[in-house]
């Protein structure tokens, strides 16, 4: 499985904009870009995924590089609700592959 | 949106006990998955299934197994359960889809065995 590289945690101010980079430099060409995130204490929740267009959803937007080697979670105006750990995750397109969870980034929101 | 259900929630137990933690989802899913989750540590999958009487292991060797019976019902037993067990156990459940499937995660199943 291609892997993720996130950072260990970022901060944010509320109500900002926040912008979570994620490298994959080993994707392959049909590796989905996920997101995901774990608020404490509870499971984890879809966020977004895309293939190689930009993805936006009521709750965030996903930018990715022309070459795909990296992509950019934006949560357009952070909430004290938005602070969790977002994993970036890469998945194959074969009917058995596995969702595999890095480290992610704790994203921690200031009021 | 998510109807995956996960009991109990808190599980306090001996050492040597036997135990089944219990997942159940209602979408029809035909792939369900547990992940294991020590606090502050990612999420290691332990054990997937691909529909009824198929299950596998997952990337992280665990003791505990995994029968699926029913389509809607995918639970976790441990024969003997250690204080090495102590942790989250998350199920997931997924349609089928060609890696663009999204996973829905219940609220885990937090054990501690004393």
């Amino acid at each position: 499985d291609a892997k993720t590289t996130q950072p260990n945690s970022m901060e944010s101010n509320e109500e900002e904009p926040v912008h979570l980079p994620c490298n994959h430099s080993t994707i392959s060409g049909t590796d989905y870009i996920h997101w995901y995130r774990q608020l404490p204490s509870q499971g984890p929740e879809y966020v977004i995924h895309g293939l190689t267009s930009n993805v936006n959803n009521r709750m965030a937007s996903l930018a990715i590089a022309e070459d795909r080697k990296s992509s950019t979670l934006i949560l357009h105006r952070a909430t004290l609700r938005d602070a969790a750990v977002y994993y970036c995750i890469l998945k194959g397109g074969g009917a058995t592959n596995k969702l595999i969870f890095g480290t992610g980034t704790l994203l921690a929101v200031q009021p | 949106e998510a109807d995956i259900y996960q009991t109990p929630r808190y599980l306090v137990i001996g050492t040597g006990k036997k135990i089944t933690l219990e997942c159940s989802q209602t979408m029809g899913h035909d792939k369900m998955y547990w992940y294991q989750q020590d606090p502050g540590m990612e999420l290691h999958l332990i054990h997937y299934s691909y529909g009824v009487n198929s299950t596998e292991k997952g990337d992280l060797s665990s003791e505990s197994t995994v029968s699926r019976i029913r389509t809607e019902h995918f639970p976790l037993t441990l024969e003997s359960a250690r204080p090495s067990h102590t942790s989250q156990y998350l199920c997931a459940s997924s349609a089928p889809g060609q890696g663009n499937e999204k996973l829905f995660f219940g609220s885990g199943t937090q054990l501690s065995v004393l």
